[in-house]
C-alpha cells in the first residue's frame, strides 16, 4: 500500500530533550516536506527536500533540522524542543519537484507536546 | 499573516443543503489545491486547479479558480454527512512551496 509513515504518532516530552520524528514513504517520491498544524493557522511548511541531499527552509524553520540521506526517509529533528513547538506535525511527499500542481500525500500526523 | 484567507471558519448545515467555502488572497498563485482532512488523519487531495477561470466538478463538489488566480471556491451540492470534515485550500507559490489556508470546518447534520 502506498503510504507515508510517521513515528511516533504521539509524544510528550520536556523542554530541551532532543527528539526525532521519522518519516518514510514507499512511493519513490522525489519531494518531501514537513508541516506543522496549529489551530487558526492551518498548515505551515517547516522544511522541504527536492531530492536526496537537497533540503531547504520553508516558512517556519526556526528550531528544526532535517536530513535527506535516502530518498524514502526525511526525519525531523528538534535539537532543543521548546513549548512553542507543541503542535501537530505532518510529513508529506509528492512524485516530483514541481509541487504546486502535484498531489501532496500526507502521513497521519505526529502530535507533539513539549512541557 | 495568512497568505490565503478561508471563509467561513466554521459551517454547520443540514443534510441536503448546499454550501460554499471561499479561499481568497491578494497574491497570485500558479495553482490552487483543495484538501479534506478528517480527525486523526492527514489531509487528502480533492482537486488541483491551474488555469484562471477553471471549473472542475467532482460528483457533488464544484471547484472554481478565479480569473486572476488569486481566489477559489468550493461548492457542495446536496451535502451528505460524509462531507463533514476540515477543508483546506493550498496555493502553489512556486514549484517548491505551498501555502495553506487556516481551513473551514464543515459539519453536516443528519
Amino acid at each position: 500500500e502506498a503510504q507515508v509513515t510517521q513515528n511516533p504518532r504521539y509524544l510528550i516530552t520536556v523542554t530541551g530533550k532532543k527528539l526525532t520524528v521519522t518519516c518514510s514513504q514507499n512511493m519513490n517520491h522525489e519531494y518531501m516536506s514537513w508541516y506543522r498544524q496549529d489551530p487558526g493557522l492551518g498548515l505551515r511548511q517547516i522544511y522541504y527536500s527536492m531530492n536526496v541531499e537537497v533540503t531547504d527552509k520553508g516558512d517556519v524553520p526556526e528550531g528544526y533540522k532535517v536530513s535527506r540521506k535516502e530518498k524514502r526517509n526525511f526525519p525531523l529533528i528538534l535539537e532543543s524542543p521548546s513549548p512553542n513547538q507543541t503542535s501537530l506535525y505532518f510529513c508529506a511527499s509528492s512524485p516530483r519537484t514541481g509541487v504546486s500542481n502535484q498531489p501532496q500525500h500526507f502521513g497521519d500526523g505526529t502530535r507533539l507536546s513539549i512541557l | 499573516t495568512q497568505l490565503l484567507e478561508q471563509s467561513p471558519q466554521f459551517l454547520s448545515i443540514q443534510e441536503g443543503e448546499n454550501l460554499t467555502v471561499y479561499c481568497n488572497s491578494s497574491s497570485v498563485f500558479s495553482s490552487l489545491q483543495w484538501y479534506r482532512q478528517e480527525p486523526g488523519e492527514g489531509p487528502v487531495l480533492l482537486v488541483t486547479v491551474v488555469t484562471g477561470g477553471e471549473v472542475k466538478k467532482l460528483k457533488r463538489l464544484t471547484f472554481q479558480f478565479g480569473d486572476a488566480r488569486k481566489d477559489s471556491s468550493l461548492h457542495i451540492t446536496a451535502a451528505q454527512t460524509g462531507d463533514t470534515g476540515l477543508y483546506l485550500c493550498a496555493g502553489g507559490r512556486n514549484d517548491y512551496k505551498l501555502s495553506f489556508g487556516a481551513g473551514t470546518t464543515v459539519t453536516v447534520r443528519a
